[in-house]
């Protein structure tokens, strides 16, 4: 089943912070979260493991809260290559990813 | 080193005509995805194969639909015939097995599919 980001979208100016989120109705294994710009291919950002863990790459970071089975991941102070639509990959077994709809942030100068 | 490499990267085609999409995974991955994106539906995983086997293609839309791998380096994803409504961008991807653990998926460029 396909897991459900929010917000849809998402408008922000250079140096603003935002939470996009990310749930699944299924128990899971891991989550994958993509950025992907215009007219190319989604880009791998981090991997989170059941277990609750955090991580952080660069002023990005994700947290995945296992009993509620959500995801969210955090930009810090955003800038302009942040822009972009952000998907969350759902994996249930197997290497499996379901992906939602994705989430399109617009950084703005 | 080389990424996911697919070809062509747009494809235009009349209704009823037969289309085959191209993919060369990263040397050494043993897992290979192909997904199709649309506005409507978003990404969807179609087929994906282990070590050239096909583990699961419950996302195939119909028998139109066909999916190979004959070997390590290379995989095709073929439509016959074509209709309207397959029109979106094809993407292949591959990712390497670790014991147990989840890895990243590298996408390929994608195919931009129309089908007139």
């Amino acid at each position: 089943q396909q897991p459900v980001q929010s917000p849809q979208a998402v408008i922000l100016r250079e140096g603003e912070d935002a939470v996009i989120n990310c749930s699944s109705s299924k128990a899971l294994y891991s989550v994958h979260w993509y950025r992907q710009k215009h007219g190319e291919a989604p880009v791998f950002l981090m991997i989170l493991l059941k277990g609750g863990e955090q991580k952080g790459h660069d002023k990005i970071s994700a947290s995945f809260n296992e009993k509620k089975q959500q995801s969210s991941l955090y930009l810090t102070a955003s800038q302009l290559s942040y822009s972009g639509t952000y998907f969350c990959g759902t994996e249930r077994s197997n290497y499996k990813l379901t992906f939602g709809k994705g989430t399109l942030l617009t950084v703005n100068p | 080193d080389a990424g996911v490499i697919q070809s062509p990267r747009h494809e235009v085609t009349e209704m009823g005509q037969e289309v085959t999409l191209r993919c060369k995974p990263i040397s050494g991955h043993d897992y290979l995805f192909w997904y199709r994106q649309t506005m409507m539906r978003g990404l969807e995983l179609l087929i994906y194969f282990n070590n050239n086997v096909p583990i699961d293609d419950s996302g195939m839309p119909e028998d139109r639909f066909s999916a190979k791998m004959p070997n390590a380096s290379f995989s095709t994803l073929k439509i016959q015939p074509s209709e309207p409504r397959d029109s979106a961008v094809y993407f292949c991807a591959s990712s390497f097995s670790v014991w147990d653990n989840p890895t990243p998926q590298h996408f390929g460029d994608g195919t931009r599919l129309s089908i007139l």
